[in-house]
């Protein structure tokens, strides 16, 4: 059985540009849910996609948008890039639906994305 | 709001010695609590979770939680820290829904030799 991979595992682009990171989720999981996790601090949730939809939203502007295909991989776009945006991207992937699921969130090992 | 809080940023224990850290949360029910543990440079492994039933919890590598409602605590405990423990621990709640895990702001670990 295979974990949750990322890629890239870093990446430097400059404000303004955009960027997507990519997420391949652990065998038989059907829920992912990304994070980003500032220098320093705890993860934030950015939002969760179950079977292709979004399935939660946490505080983030719309310039964070995402995809979940049919094989349950996932990707992270972010438009407009600010210097702010520098963090490690964290994604997770789940068994469960999100809706009163007990599901374990398993994470990757994150990317690196550093703005300047 | 829901909210996760850590109050101890660092910790420095010697190894051999028991270790506590400290999570606390504010949740209107109660609330699914895990830890994670994040090493440098990796992702977020699960030490342990609690959804209900038993308020004591076992996990991985050795560590237990002791969830007190009346406390609005979950602490993580090890009877005795190895030097591989050191990391940064993460506390965090879930919300009955999934769809918005709350973390702490993590607290770090050293350990002395």
């Amino acid at each position: 059985e295979t974990g949750v991979t990322q890629s890239p595992t870093h990446l430097i682009k400059t404000r303004g540009q955009q960027v997507t990171l990519r997420c391949s989720s652990q065998s038989g999981h059907n829920t992912v849910s990304w994070y980003q996790q500032a220098l320093g601090q705890g993860p934030q949730f950015i939002f969760q996609y179950y079977r292709e939809e979004e399935n939660g939203r946490g505080n983030f502007p719309p310039r964070f948008s995402g995809l979940q295909f049919p094989n349950y991989s996932s990707e992270l776009n972010v438009n407009a890039l600010e210097l702010d945006d520098s963090a490690l991207y964290l994604c997770a992937s789940s068994r469960g639906g999100g809706t009163g699921s007990t599901d374990t969130q398993y994470f990757g090992p994150g990317t690196r994305l550093t703005v300047l | 709001a829901q909210s996760v809080t850590q109050p101890d940023i660092h910790i420095t224990v010697s190894e051999g010695a028991s270790l506590e850290l400290r999570c606390n949360y504010s949740y209107g029910a109660t609330p699914y609590l895990f830890w994670y543990v994040q090493s440098p440079g990796q992702g977020l492994q699960l030490l342990l979770k609690y959804f209900s039933g038993d308020t004591l919890v076992q996990g991985i590598k050795g560590f237990e939680a002791e969830f007190k409602r009346s406390q609005s605590s979950f602490n993580l405990r090890k009877p005795s820290v190895h030097w591989s423990d050191a990391a940064e621990y993460f506390c965090a709640g879930d919300d009955n829904y999934g769809q918005n895990f709350v973390f702490g702001p993590g607290t770090r670990l050293s350990v002395l030799p």
